[in-house]
């Protein structure tokens, strides 16, 4: 069965500083992985989708990669801003309908 | 500007009472879904609707009904069989259910039993 882990569940950072989150999952066999922002409240945003084919995708300061064989993706945010300060969560396509499998998230903040 | 409209955004359920919660699109998606988000848990999905007329449940589909007549609309109803209603539901859609489909999402329903 596939999972979904991102790690660390929560962190602080401050301002201008350059950042990781973490995405790991159990099964190779999945056709994309996307990352989405939650602000307190509200919706998701699509931030990156990777098909499995690629290896990274590239928008603005943020840069996802994607590294099947080991069961990785990372969300790499360039030089913090508060506006930054989110809940990031990832998600897999997988199996025959491609349902989405959700991991619980990072929580966000950045420091002024 | 295209995207997916939810309402309400905030809504109450007294017990017994069925409610249907509203869901929007104009990006000619085909698919469409709902979840449910709980703290402390991923999103789960409750029904999802490749084409109009068509929906199949989702992992937690109990106490919940879905209709899609229509391609911009699917309209998610929580009946008095769900137990444990109060949670933040949000709507999503896609091109399809294919490799290549991103998600859009709308702001969400919050609902709360009273």
């Amino acid at each position: 069965k596939q999972e979904v882990t991102q790690i660390p569940a929560a962190l602080s950072v401050p301002e201008g500083e350059n950042l990781v989150l973490n995405c790991s999952f159990t099964d190779s066999a999945i056709y994309n992985l996307q990352w989405f922002r939650q602000d307190p409240g509200k919706g998701l945003t699509s931030l990156l989708l990777i098909q499995s084919s690629q290896r990274e995708q590239t928008s603005g300061r943020l840069n996802a990669s994607l590294d099947k064989s080991s069961g990785r993706s990372t969300l790499y945010i360039a030089a913090s801003q508060p506006g930054d300060s989110a809940t990031y969560l990832c998600a897999l396509g997988a199996g025959n309908n491609r349902k989405l499998i959700w991991g619980l998230g990072t929580s966000l903040a950045v420091n002024p | 500007d295209g995207g997916i409209t939810q309402s309400p955004k905030y809504l109450f359920r007294k017990e017994g009472q069925n409610v249907t919660l509203s869901c929007e699109q104009n990006l000619n998606h085909d698919a469409m879904y709902w979840y449910r988000q709980d703290p402390g848990q991923g999103l789960r999905l409750i029904y999802y609707s490749q084409i109009v007329n068509d929906f199949q449940k989702g992992d937690i589909a109990e106490g919940y009904s879905v209709s899609r007549e229509k391609k911009e609309s699917f309209p998610l109803t929580v009946t008095s069989a769900q137990k444990n209603p109060t949670a933040f539901y949000l709507c999503a859609s896609s091109i399809g259910l294919d490799r290549v489909a991103g998600y859009t999402f709308g702001s969400g329903t919050r609902l709360t039993v009273v």
